[in-house]
């Protein structure tokens, strides 16, 4: 079936620090592939997305890229900031047939000043 | 654009009582997912609504329901509640077809006790 495994957290950084989150996924077809971030006390944020194998997507200073060949969407940021502390969930999209989205267990980043 | 909005945003039940939550899709959506997000675990996918009909259903019971209405709204109810149903619920609202990015509300905290 279907799935997502990210890597565990929580990561603890310094202020511009080079951040990356592993995210491996599961799944049969090429699946759409989705960051999300979710700040305290909040809902969901999509923050990026990567829709075909080689596709990189990118927001705010993150990127990730879809690689087909290992299966991977890693998120990565050149120089993270406070403001980057919160959950990152790395979730699919499957292309054949099923309309749910499935995430992986998140991972807490907390940045230092 | 108020975004996806639910109600309450917090709600205390006993056990074996049960729960209406609701939910307004983004202004332009026609499809409402709706997800189950325990305490430090990513969301699991309960089922998905268009055109008022049940799409499609994740590994949740019976005692999991829901509805959608003309003007796309939906309500999840829960049934018989249990302690392990204590989470937070999320609602996700999007347009038809597969690949489209989906807008989550700030989610309803559900505890039984």
């Amino acid at each position: 079936g279907n799935s997502v495994t990210q890597m565990e957290g929580p990561v603890t950084l310094s202020e511009e620090a080079f951040l990356t989150i592993n995210c491996t996924y599961t799944a049969t077809g090429y699946p759409s592939l989705f960051w999300y971030v979710q700040y305290p006390g909040e809902g969901l944020q999509l923050l990026l997305k990567a829709t075909k194998a080689d596709d990189k997507g990118s927001n705010k200073g993150f990127e990730a890229t879809y690689r087909k060949e290992t299966t991977s969407f890693h998120l990565e940021k050149g120089s993270v900031q406070v403001s980057d502390s919160a959950v990152y969930f790395c979730a699919l999209t499957p292309n054949t047939g099923g309309f749910k989205t499935i995430f992986g267990a998140g991972t807490r980043l907390f940045v230092k000043a | 654009d108020a975004g996806v909005t639910q109600s309450p945003t917090h709600l205390i039940k006993t056990r074996g009582q049960q729960v209406t939550l609701r939910c307004s899709p983004k202004s332009g959506h026609d499809t409402v997912s709706w997800y189950q997000q325990a305490l430090g675990q990513g969301p699991q996918f309960i089922f998905q609504y268009y055109e008022e009909e049940e799409r499609q259903r994740g590994n949740f019971p019976d005692r999991f329901s829901g509805h959608q209405f003309p003007n796309y709204s939906s309500e999840l109810n829960v049934n018989a509640l249990l302690l392990g149903d204590s989470a937070l619920y999320l609602c996700a609202s999007s347009l038809v077809g597969q690949n489209t990015e989906a807008f989550f509300g700030q989610g309803t905290r559900l505890t039984v006790v």
